[in-house]
């Protein structure tokens, strides 16, 4: 079963907007990650945040985590229309070091 | 530095043909490989990973099957595929531990299944 569930499945905004987006899980973690995936394409990772981390950053990402709510959020700050992309959630922990990811948010930036 | 090559980008099959996909790994040794399957608009779905050669686990109980003939090669395979096989399939590699690392995504493989 999914372990991460995305939060809104999609998300129109203009362009230099902030977007957030959401991710619940189930299970105690080790890890979360979000990635980024253009249509038809592979995914590519943009950020880890680890069960004892609270907030992270990269460049105009920021991540938080809360693990008494199993929830997790990314702000792309300033967005762009090339960051239009659907985004995932992945939560690792399990064993053989598999990550669970959730069923993503499809987001456009329009100009 | 690291790369991962995924073959063929694009392919249409009959029903009940045979089906075989390669994933190879570039500039690491030892990585622990993945193959997942991504319905249209949905997430991933991992199918099969590995943690050394011959040392495949499977997730999902379906019509494929994975091996890993050497240390940086994964192959996804069917005797016959279903048309519910239809999928973007994708191979992943990380490095090597436990708790859920950074994975590595290939380019894909679009499967259609007619």
């Amino acid at each position: 079963s999914q372990q991460g569930e995305e939060d809104p499945q999609a998300l129109s905004i203009q362009e230099g907007e902030n977007a957030t987006m959401n991710c619940s899980y189930k299970t105690s973690i080790n890890n979360l990650q979000w990635y980024r995936q253009n249509s038809g394409r592979g995914l590519v990772h943009l950020i880890l945040i680890r069960s004892n981390e609270r907030e992270k950053h990269s460049g105009r990402l920021r991540v938080t985590l809360d693990t008494s709510k199993k929830s997790s959020s990314l702000l792309i700050t300033a967005s762009r229309a090339a960051d239009t992309a659907s985004y995932f959630c992945a939560t690792g922990g399990g064993g053989g070091n598999k990550l669970t990811f959730g069923t993503g948010t499809q987001l456009k930036v329009e100009l | 530095s690291q790369t991962i090559h995924q073959w063929p980008a694009t392919l249409v099959q009959p029903v009940g043909s045979p089906l075989s996909l390669e994933c190879t790994v570039e500039g690491t040794s030892n990585p622990n490989l993945y193959w997942y399957r991504q319905a249209a608009g949905r997430g991933l779905q991992l199918l099969f990973y590995s943690i050394g050669i011959d040392q495949i686990s499977s997730e999902v109980p379906q019509n494929l099957s994975a091996s890993r003939p050497q240390d940086r090669q994964f192959i996804l395979s069917s005797k016959k595929l279903l048309l519910s096989d239809s999928g973007f399939y994708l191979c992943a590699w990380s490095v090597a531990g436990s708790g859920g690392n950074e994975q590595f995504f290939g380019p894909g493989t679009r499967l259609t299944v007619l």
